[in-house]
């Protein structure tokens, strides 16, 4: 594991469902990141965490929920999905203004039926 | 115009060969350059970084960026089946991670 630990790997979820993804870094980073990555695109920048408090909200449905209750664990509430949602949900964390240290864990799988 | 481009392949090569992957981009505001490379079914992992412009080599792998022209490569000599992966541009105009931009990634075969 790159430190960067994320579960489930894979998720199946109906349109109505509500679950959670989970993040955990054991790097002693300060800033904790959601990213979603679709085929053949960019990765997307969805939420940023710094020193616990959220600093960035980039235009996310409010279908997705993060939450961040210390700076080693970060949750992605997930609820009323739609298909477009499915992709590959990646966590990664660093040192505040230190982005040569950005490290991502292995992601979670996400398909909404 | 997108932020960054780059081709998303496939680029299929037989091992030993040279590899050239590039990324283009349009914000001149850009001052830091990443390389990162994903396995399939893993997270992105940083292979390589270069601040401004010049080269930058480690190893088998060379990083260079061309601010004038707006253009980054990242060159593999002696290309293994192990760097079969995706690989991915990420820039940034200063330090912090949430101002990240990143390119698609161009998905490498290795072929032995």
């Amino acid at each position: 594991e790159t430190g960067v630990t994320q579960t489930p790997r894979h998720l199946v979820m109906g349109m109505t469902n509500k679950k959670s993804l989970k993040c955990e870094q054991h790097l002693g980073h300060n800033a904790m990141y959601w990213y979603k990555q679709s085929a053949k695109k960019p990765l997307e920048l969805m939420f940023v965490y710094n020193f616990k408090e959220q600093t960035e909200n980039n235009s996310v449905p409010s279908r997705f929920s993060p939450e961040c209750p210390n700076s080693s664990h970060l949750f992605l509430h997930l609820h009323t999905l739609q298909p477009e949602d499915s992709a590959l949900y990646l966590c990664a964390s660093s040192q505040a203004g230190a982005i040569y240290g950005y490290t991502f864990g292995s992601g979670t799988r996400l398909t909404v039926v | 115009q997108k932020e960054v481009e780059q081709d998303p392949g496939p680029l299929s090569v037989p091992e030993g060969a040279i590899v050239s992957l590039n990324c283009t981009y349009s914000n001149s505001a850009f001052q830091y350059f990443m390389w990162y490379r994903q396995y399939s079914r893993k997270g992105p992992e940083l292979l390589m970084y270069t601040y401004s412009s010049g080269n930058k080599e480690d190893g088998r792998f060379t990083a260079q960026v061309d601010k004038s022209s707006k253009y980054i490569s990242l060159f593999i000599r002696d290309s293994q089946p192990s760097d079969s992966a995706t690989y991915l541009c990420a820039m940034s105009p200063d330090n912090y991670g949430q101002n990240f931009v990143f390119g698609p990634g161009t998905r490498l075969s290795v072929l032995p």
